[in-house]
């Protein structure tokens, strides 16, 4: 069993609409939750991270955290065709140094 | 410029061969990694070095060695490509006061055939 699981979609939806991007973990050890950003043929890119529980915000991106459910949210407002892209979680661990565990990403479209 | 580069973008080798794909970075990190991507399996850690004398494995590092030439490059080498390492390949580089932060490269395209 995978240690982060993320729906690949393809999710697709309307210009303005609210979306929200979900992944599961099975390691309670994860403290910092961070979330990628990766077009198509260009490499990920980091959209914000939280630390432990609670969230976060960053203009129409919202960070959400819930370590009792082990559950990571990523919420944008608004959304626009500009934010059409693979959208990946990455967690670590206190102890794990700098390394990441990646779920496998989520394909959302935007339609105008 | 791009401040993490990676060549060849793109590669078509036959089984068998030695490839070698080379990662330069000009941000002055001190840490760099490795990845392969996959389609349903996401992104991989292969190696990962934090700085010129110390290099660790991945979760999948078996069938690839890395060098670390200078603190600015990092090269991941097949010594003997197989079918099943046809991915698309990420360097990544991160600061060791901002663990949190990997920024990468364009990626580089491999298929073995």
């Amino acid at each position: 069993q995978k240690e982060v699981e993320q729906d690949p979609g393809p999710l697709s939806v309307p210009e303005g609409a609210i979306v929200s991007l979900n992944c599961t973990y099975s390691n309670s050890a994860f403290q910092y939750f961070m979330w990628y950003r990766q077009y198509s043929r260009k490499g990920p890119e980091l959209l914000m991270y939280t630390y432990s529980s609670g969230n976060k915000e960053d203009g129409r991106f919202t960070a959400q955290v819930d370590k009792s459910s082990k559950y990571i949210s990523l919420f944008i407002r608004d959304s626009q065709p500009s934010d059409s892209a693979t959208y990946l979680c990455a967690m670590r661990r206190e102890t794990s140094g700098s390394r990441l565990t990646f779920g496998e990403g989520t394909q959302l479209t935007v339609n105008p | 410029d791009a401040d993490v580069t990676q060549t060849p973008r793109n590669r078509i080798t036959k089984t068998g061969k030695r490839i070698m794909l080379e990662c330069s970075q000009t941000k002055g990190h001190d840490r760099m990694y490795w990845y392969r991507q996959d389609p349903g399996l996401g992104l991989r850690l292969i190696y990962y070095s934090f700085d010129v004398k110390d290099i660790n494995k991945g979760e999948i590092s078996d069938g690839y060695s890395v060098s670390r030439q200078a603190q600015a490059k990092f090269s991941l080498s097949l010594e003997s490509a197989i079918p099943n390492q046809t991915a698309l390949y990420f360097c990544a580089t991160s600061d060791s006061a901002r663990l949190n932060e990997q920024y990468f490269g364009p990626g580089t395209r491999l298929t073995v055939t």
